[in-house]
């Protein structure tokens, strides 16, 4: 079974502090996907990265960036120069390579809540 | 236009009732997902299909049943409402072979009371 462990429950921030979020995994398998999705106080979800397991380069998006280390099976997310509208939930999940027996599931975190203040 | 849309947004209904929240997508993919989400435990998988003629079990199935009138449609019903249902349920789309990437509705608020 696959399971995804975000230990901050809740990060407080002023605006353009860096901040990290940890997402640690454990699966079985050694093909995967890895994501990171958003969830803004309006309730939708957005989704920021996808990472495949074969695949430990570390990505940057403008100030988003992540950190993939299978040797310690976590995937972190870093914000630099924080900013209020960056205030919302992030779930780290974790997914099978999709075979025909697999319905692909996303394993979810239970999300950490980042509040940015001015 | 949103390409996964889920309706209603919100209802508030009361114990024992008959629910239905109702799926649609224009983005063409054939797999489909009811994720349930609750405070402070992240999303949890209840149904999921891969086409018309597949329905699976996920995770937290027990209370609900699902419907897929169509590969564009999706519903999740809950034949007799418990508080404990009480959540925010989303709907997502995939394509088979792209990577797994979900795409997720807007959600549905629903309260029971």
């Amino acid at each position: 079974a696959q399971k995804v462990t975000q230990a901050q429950t809740e990060i407080s921030v002023v605006e353009k502090e860096d901040v990290t979020l940890d997402c640690v995994y454990e699966t079985r398998d050694t093909t995967y996907y890895l994501f990171w999705y958003k969830q803004p106080p309006s309730g939708e979800l957005v989704f920021l990265i996808r990472r495949n397991s074969f695949d430990e380069q570390n990505e940057i998006s403008g100030r988003y960036s992540w950190n993939f280390q299978k040797s310690t099976s976590s995937f972190n997310f870093t914000i630099t120069a924080s900013q209020v509208v960056d205030s919302a939930v992030y779930f780290c999940a974790l997914s099978l390579i999709p075979n025909s027996n697999s319905g692909y599931a996303l394993n979810f975190g239970k999300g950490t809540s980042l509040l940015v203040t001015p | 236009d949103a390409d996964v849309t889920q309706t209603p947004r919100n209802r508030i209904t009361k114990t024992g009732k008959r629910i239905m929240l109702e799926c649609s997508q224009t983005k063409g993919h054939d797999r489909m997902y009811w994720y349930r989400q609750d405070p402070g435990l992240g999303l949890r998988l209840i149904y999921y299909s891969f086409d018309v003629k597949d329905i699976n079990k996920g995770e937290i199935s027990d209370g609900y049943s699902v419907s897929r009138q169509a590969q564009a449609k999706f519903s999740l019903s809950l034949e007799s409402a418990i508080p404990n249902q009480t959540a925010l349920y989303f709907c997502a789309t995939g394509r088979t072979g792209e990577n797994n990437e979900q795409f997720f509705g807007p959600g549905t608020r629903l309260t029971v009371l």
